[in-house]
């Protein structure tokens, strides 16, 4: 156990809709980072937020956005959902001025 | 920006034989690789990290190597045994300014690996 949470573990919605991921980090970690996990494009790095600021953005949809709250917790949003947007979305943290990053258990977005 | 190639895609071993995963990367500016570990149904788990300031690190059956020059990093698993069976990833990244973050994990395609009994 990475002491990173997420939920929901798995996810099922329809094309067009919009869905909320969340995230805890494993305490005292300020930054979490988002990936995308699919068959075809592998482990891909989505965004970075460090104690509440965007720091770094790669691969994200503009249909996607997402944010880290004063509680450290961050959510991602997936709006108009499409069928390719199916994939495992993992979190991942790690302390300020370190880079071990830590994987948590994921959410499957399965879109119908 | 980053690349990162792994190989093989797949590795078949006998218990207790060793098993090397090789990656390559493309920006000399990368300063971190970590390895993970990806159970089915689960996250990947940081097994062994690597700084471009060393050439070789250990940790009981498991060791990495960096070759700056070459820009190629490998992953060595010894006495290997049925629950090392997994997917392992191999990552770079490149320090941000400020020196609060390493920021993204550009990832390999990853490695089946299966140890047979």
């Amino acid at each position: 156990d990475s002491g990173v949470t997420q939920t929901p573990k798995h996810l099922i919605t329809a094309t067009g809709q919009r869905v909320t991921l969340r995230c805890s980090p494993r305490s005292g970690d300020l930054s979490v980072y988002w990936y995308q996990q699919s068959l075809d494009q592998g482990l891909q790095f989505l965004i970075h937020y460090y104690n509440g600021e965007e720091r770094a953005k790669g691969n994200i949809l503009e249909r996607f956005s997402a944010q880290q709250f004063p509680d450290l917790h961050s959510e991602l949003n997936l709006s108009s959902l499409e069928l390719g947007d199916s994939a495992l979305y993992f979190c991942a943290s790690s302390l300020r001025g370190n880079n071990e990053q830590f994987f948590g258990p994921g959410t499957r977005l399965t879109v119908l | 920006g980053e690349n990162v190639e792994q190989h093989p895609s797949t590795l078949s071993v006998q218990e207790g034989d060793s098993a090397v995963i090789k990656c390559t990367y493309s920006d000399s500016a990368s300063n971190y690789f970590p390895w993970y570990k990806q159970e089915l149904g689960k996250g990947p788990q940081l097994i062994i990290d690597i700084r471009s300031n060393v050439g070789e690190k250990k940790d009981q059956r498991i060791a990495v190597t960096l070759n700056k020059t070459a820009k190629h990093f490998s992953l060595h698993i010894t006495e290997t045994q049925p629950e090392d069976s997994a997917v392992y990833f191999c990552a770079a990244s490149i320090r941000l300014g400020g020196g609060t973050s390493y920021g993204k994990l550009t990832f390999g395609q990853g490695t089946i690996l299966t140890v047979h009994p």
